[in-house]
């Protein structure tokens, strides 16, 4: 089965901030990465899909990138909105694996 | 407006069996392929099963594989999930969602989540 491992777990970040957060899978999935938000009590929501394509209605200081097996989500400038956890899920094969999660919270 | 509306969650004692039901309105049910993912308490999500528009591809992860069976019934645009012999570790919020492009591009529009407790 294919893992995904998110870096960091956690992060510190103030509104305006430039954010990456970081998604590295067990072997290669070419562009079958996926990206969630998801907030306290509340569904996830689709943020990215095929490593960078941006879902509909989400805003573009979302971006994603990658290939193979390493995976960016950045946030050009940190709103107040974005404080959630941000997952990466592979759809290359089942079981279709989430990374482990990254928390955005406040400096 | 799509949506999804989960139901069927409780409290259920080790060994037991719950049935879980999404009840999909607002687009074509039978069109798209539909999966259960799971977020026990204060973790993170882990996907259960998928099934494809036609229940012709169905797929578990190995932690329920044998205990929970995913169906659908597309005349009445509702998604199931059987789950029998739970365990305490089957504990969560278990949410439907609909994939947005054939199982390659992530789900797009999700439930607000039931939530199961196995416990004694």
């Amino acid at each position: 089965d294919i893992q995904l491992t998110q870096s960091p777990s956690f992060l510190s970040a103030s509104v305006g901030d430039r954010v990456t957060i970081t998604c590295r899978a067990s072997q290669g999935i070419s562009s079958y990465l996926a990206w969630y938000q998801q907030k306290p009590g509340k569904a996830p929501k689709l943020l990215i899909y095929a490593a960078s394509t941006l879902q509909s209605g989400v805003p573009s200081r979302f971006s994603g990138s990658g290939s193979g097996t390493e995976f960016t989500l950045t946030i050009s400038s940190l709103q107040p909105e974005d404080f959630a956890t941000y997952y990466c899920q592979q759809l290359n094969s089942y079981p279709g694996a989430f990374g482990q999660g990254t928390k955005v919270e406040i400096k | 407006e799509v949506q999804l509306v989960e139901s069927g969650g409780g409290l259920v004692k080790p060994g037991g069996s719950l049935r879980l039901s999404c009840a999909a309105s607002g687009f074509t049910f039978s069109s798209y392929s539909m999966n259960w993912v799971r977020q026990a308490p204060g973790k993170g999500l882990e996907w259960v099963s998928s099934i494809s528009s036609s229940s012709s591809y169905i797929y578990y992860a190995d932690s329920v594989k044998g205990r929970f069976t995913i169906s659908r019934d597309n005349a009445k645009n509702s998604l199931y999930l059987q789950m029998n012999s739970l365990r305490a570790e089957d504990t969560a919020v278990y949410y439907c969602a609909r994939d947005l492009i054939a199982a390659v591009a992530g789900m797009d529009v999700w439930g607000q989540g039931t939530t199961v407790t196995v416990s004694s």
